[in-house]
């Protein structure tokens, strides 16, 4: 069955660090891909998402690009701040009647001033 | 976005009670509801999918008379653990989508389940 695959946590950086979060999958078909986070004491919130192969989803500073030949999704901030502090959820989830999301099982990210 | 308020944010019981969890939208009209679990270091597991108005959908695995579930308004779907066990204790947590079709759901906050 279709599977999200994320590094295991936790990341800790400091301010002004690189971040990579990387998530690959396992599905069949053209699934489209999200990327969540959730900050603490909150609800899980979309941060960007992608529909086909070669798209770039991008928000707040992060992008995350569809690689099929590569089954990735990875995530990526060039700058990271404190406040990004939290965890990270990569899922797919297919068109059509079965819309179910197939999640990851998160990625916590400690910044670090 | 819009706003998904869960409650309690935790709770405790007793084994053998039961335990209601309330998941609101507060800003838009919630058609699809989902419910989802949460164990320490694993995924989240989609347990039911409910529309207004009609009988949720369970996943297979899932005990419909254990976890019962309720979405009889468009700002409301309850989630009631009948008859709790120390397993059952989790992380549970909703979302609502505004459309059949659209694509994005909003997420509640979650709510932590201890039984002891």
């Amino acid at each position: 069955g279709d599977s999200v695959t994320q590094m295991e946590g936790p990341v800790t950086l400091s301010e002004e660090a690189f971040l990579t979060i990387n998530c690959t999958y396992t599905a069949t078909g053209y699934p489209s891909l999200f990327w969540y986070v959730q900050y603490p004491g909150e609800g899980l919130q979309l941060l960007l998402k992608a529909t086909k192969a070669d798209d770039k989803g991008s928000n707040k500073g992060f992008e995350a690009t569809y690689r099929k030949e590569t089954t990735s999704f990875h995530l990526e901030k060039g700058s990271v701040q404190v406040s990004d502090s939290a965890v990270y959820f990569c899922a797919l989830r297919h068109a059509g009647n079965n819309r179910k999301l197939i999640w990851g099982l998160g990625t916590s990210l400690a910044v670090n001033p | 976005g819009a706003v998904v308020s869960q409650h309690p944010s935790w709770v405790i019981c007793k084994s053998g009670t039961s335990v209601k969890i309330e998941c609101r939208s507060l800003d838009f009209q919630a058609t699809t509801m989902f419910w989802y679990r949460q164990f320490p270091k694993q995924s989240l597991m989609l347990m039911a999918t409910s529309n207004e108005g009609s009988k949720a959908t369970y996943e297979q695995g899932v005990e419909k008379d254990k976890f019962l579930i309720n979405h009889a308004s468009l700002t409301l779907s309850t989630l009631t653990v009948t008859s709790a066990h120390p397993e059952d204790s989790s992380f549970y947590i909703c979302s609502a989508r505004s459309r059949v079709g659209y694509t994005e759901a909003f997420f509640g906050q979650g709510t932590r389940l201890t039984v002891v």
